[in-house]
């Protein structure tokens, strides 16, 4: 079946303009996250979504960045007001269940650069 | 806080040579470990995982790894290198639950460079 997929594959944007990266799960995972990758800080968790639960939102690094899921399917990547040190590659992934145990199937990312 | 050490930024083997990738872990529980490798422009993939039971796991492509809570360590191994392997290795370790439920913390990764 297919994976998770990503869009745009690549966004370069100005500083200070606002970016939405998308990210479409695995049908029927109930799980997703979001990751960054980024040269200085590896690789980090920013935000999780499990079904109808509220999202765990403690790795979004400012109030800059927030992210929704809709229908418990899509999910969408805001980052406003962009600095350069937002540039990096955003990994989204998709879980069936979200538990602990649970493997993560990774998107191929969205590599973001702001000028 | 739970956390995740890979030593060895980049590694550099000949074709056919046997591997090992260090990692160790910290963390104040039983931890679920994961070893995901990524390839050049692709995302992560999952080689094996570890949560109980017997302390030697194995993975796709020919991966095993070995728990080893003694020494806080969950290193990669493989016996026989393919050009193919060339790639970047991540070490994880996943959340038991309240607020760290699901999400993993990842190491720096390894590099590995395979000679022909």
């Amino acid at each position: 079946g297919a994976g998770v997929s990503q869009s745009p594959s690549n966004k370069v944007t100005e500083k200070g303009k606002d970016v939405e990266l998308r990210c479409d799960p695995i049908s029927g995972h109930t799980a997703l996250y979001w990751y960054r990758q980024s040269l200085g800080q590896g690789l980090e968790f920013l935000i999780y979504f499990q079904g109808n639960s509220a999202p765990d939102k403690s790795g979004l690094p400012s109030d800059r960045f927030s992210a929704e899921r809709t229908g418990g399917s899509v999910s969408t990547l805001t980052i406003q007001r962009t600095q350069q040190e937002d540039s990096a590659v955003y990994l989204c992934a998709s879980g069936r269940q979200g538990s602990n145990t649970d493997t993560q199937y990774f998107g191929p990312g969205t590599r973001l650069t702001v000028l | 806080a739970q956390s995740v050490t890979q030593p060895d930024i980049h590694i550099t083997v000949s074709e056919g040579a046997s591997l090992e990738l260090r990692c160790n872990y910290s963390y104040g529980a039983t931890p679920y470990l994961f070893w995901y490798v990524q390839s050049p422009g692709q995302g992560l993939q999952l080689l094996l995982k570890y949560f109980s039971g017997d302390t030697l796991v194995q993975g796709i492509k020919g991966f095993e790894a070995e728990f080893k809570r003694s020494q806080s360590s969950f290193n990669l191994r493989k016996p026989s290198v393919h050009w193919s392997d060339a790639a970047e290795y991540f070490c994880a370790v996943g959340g038991a639950g309240g607020t760290s439920y699901g999400k993993l913390t990842f190491g720096q990764g390894t590099i590995l460079t395979v000679h022909p």
